[in-house]
């Protein structure tokens, strides 16, 4: 069974800082990764999309990579900013299509300080 | 373009009442999937439609319930409401057949009293 974790559960840095959060997941065989924002009580917004063949993924000041074999994924924020506070989800979907369910972690919550 | 639009935002609703919960998808799409969001979690997933039919579950009872329309929008219906139902209800919307990433709506938050 799929199980996804993120750490830190929450996060607080200066305004500036460059900073990585971090998801594993249990089973290597994914099809893909996403991670996600997420404001209080919002939806959620995709942010970067690594399909299991690729490594990383650039959007901007973001950054995420993917290393199926030890199950883990990274998410780099460079330059924080006061608008990047939010939750921050990472989910897996697997088997061979882009039909599956996805799998979120608990998130980590994202605390930038001006 | 639209992106996923869900309706209520808000819902207020007592143990034993029955809910329904609306999803358009995004321009294109033709896939809907529901999620269950409790507070401080990540989303669960509950179950996917597509071409009108129920394709996928998650670990869900039978008192969750959804529809698909031809027009590719979709319902989620909860019925004998819990108090553990209260949460935050996303829908996703995607093309079948493509690699694009999932798009959610902002979500209806369910309060059950």
């Amino acid at each position: 069974k799929q199980e996804v974790t993120q750490i830190p559960a929450a996060l607080s840095v200066p305004e500036g800082e460059n900073l990585v959060l971090n998801c594993s997941f249990t089973d290597s065989a994914i099809y893909n990764l996403q991670w996600f924002r997420q404001d209080p009580g919002k939806g959620l917004t995709s942010l970067l999309l690594i399909q299991s063949s690729q490594r990383e993924q650039t959007s901007g000041r973001l950054n995420a990579s993917l290393d199926k074999s030890s199950g883990r994924s990274t998410l780099y924020i460079a330059a924080s900013q006061p608008g990047d506070s939010a939750t921050y989800l990472c989910a897996v979907r697997n088997g061979s299509s882009n039909t599956g369910k996805l799998i979120f972690g608990q998130g980590t919550t994202l605390q930038v300080k001006p | 373009d639209a992106g996923v639009t869900q309706s209520p935002t808000h819902l207020i609703k007592t143990r034993g009442q029955q809910v329904t919960l609306r999803c358009s998808p995004k321009s294109g799409h033709d896939t809907v999937s529901w999620y269950q969001q409790a507070l401080g979690q990540g989303p669960q997933f509950i179950f996917q439609y597509y071409e009108e039919e129920e394709r996928q579950r998650g670990n869900f009872p039978d008192r969750f319930s959804g529809h698909q329309y031809p027009n590719y929008s979709s319902e989620l219906n909860v019925n004998a409401l819990l108090l553990g139902d209260s949460a935050l209800y996303l829908c996703a919307s995607s093309r079948r057949g493509t690699n694009e990433k999932l798009f959610f709506g902002s979500g209806t938050q369910l309060s059950v009293l």
